[in-house]
């Protein structure tokens, strides 16, 4: 009963290519999330959706553009991938008025070689 | 300046021992603070909130200085399973979470 799930859980590519990163949560929450955690384990939000709408868009290269379908899922895809990109990539989902508490997915490890 | 301040660590203990880690924020205009924690390779999960008369959860005890700016974690009679990272957390807007890097703590027999 996985409430809320990244695939892949390891990404391994190399430089220019373009990637994917699905997730799925299953709370019936209205907000996602997407995190990146660098080398140094520090951990900052790129992008939060609430009801498919686009809220929070950090300071990201473009190269980077979510898409969610449905409240259910946020998408992530990378375009021409870079060695910096290498981290790791939380999804995260949360429930008004409680977005404090944020509920994180696995984590997808992607290595850019 | 960093928004959230962190000592690194790692703390490394013996069992039963009390631990307490600091945290400072930058941003006077924060609303709510949190403590998380994140397990070796595995994702954070929030472990409690921080409220300004401080609180407690069991062995856990945070404090909240809004004049300081600082945020305490206390462990009392430290476990094995403690072992882990503990990330400070700042709640900027609705629904933007600042981390802090975290401290690292090893619990050991």
């Amino acid at each position: 009963d996985t409430a809320v799930s990244q695939t892949p859980k390891y990404l391994v590519t190399q430089m220019g290519n373009d990637k994917s990163i699905k997730c799925e949560q299953n709370l019936g929450h209205d907000t996602m999330y997407w995190y990146k955690q660098d080398s140094k384990k520090f951990l900052k939000i790129m992008f939060s959706y609430n009801n498919k709408e686009l809220i929070i868009n950090e300071t990201v290269p473009n190269r980077f553009s979510p898409k969610s379908p449905d409240k259910a899922h946020l998408n992530l895809h990378i375009n021409s991938l870079e060695l910096g990109d290498s981290a790791v990539y939380f999804c995260a989902s949360s429930q008004v008025p409680k977005n404090y508490e944020q509920y994180f997915g696995p984590g997808t490890r992607l290595t850019v070689t | 300046r960093k928004e959230v301040e962190q000592d690194p660590g790692p703390f490394n203990v013996p069992e039963g021992a009390t631990v307490a880690f600091n945290c400072t924020y930058s941003n006077s205009a924060s609303q709510s603070f949190f403590w998380y924690r994140q397990d070796c390779r595995k994702e954070p999960k929030l472990l409690m909130s921080v409220y300004s008369s401080g609180n407690e959860d069991g062995r856990f005890t945070a404090q909240l200085n809004r004049a300081s700016q600082y945020i305490s974690l206390l462990i009392r009679d430290s476990k094995l399973s403690d072992s882990a990272t503990y990330l400070c957390v700042v709640n900027i807007a609705t629904d933007k979470l600042i981390f802090g890097t975290g401290t690292r703590l090893q619990v050991f027999p």
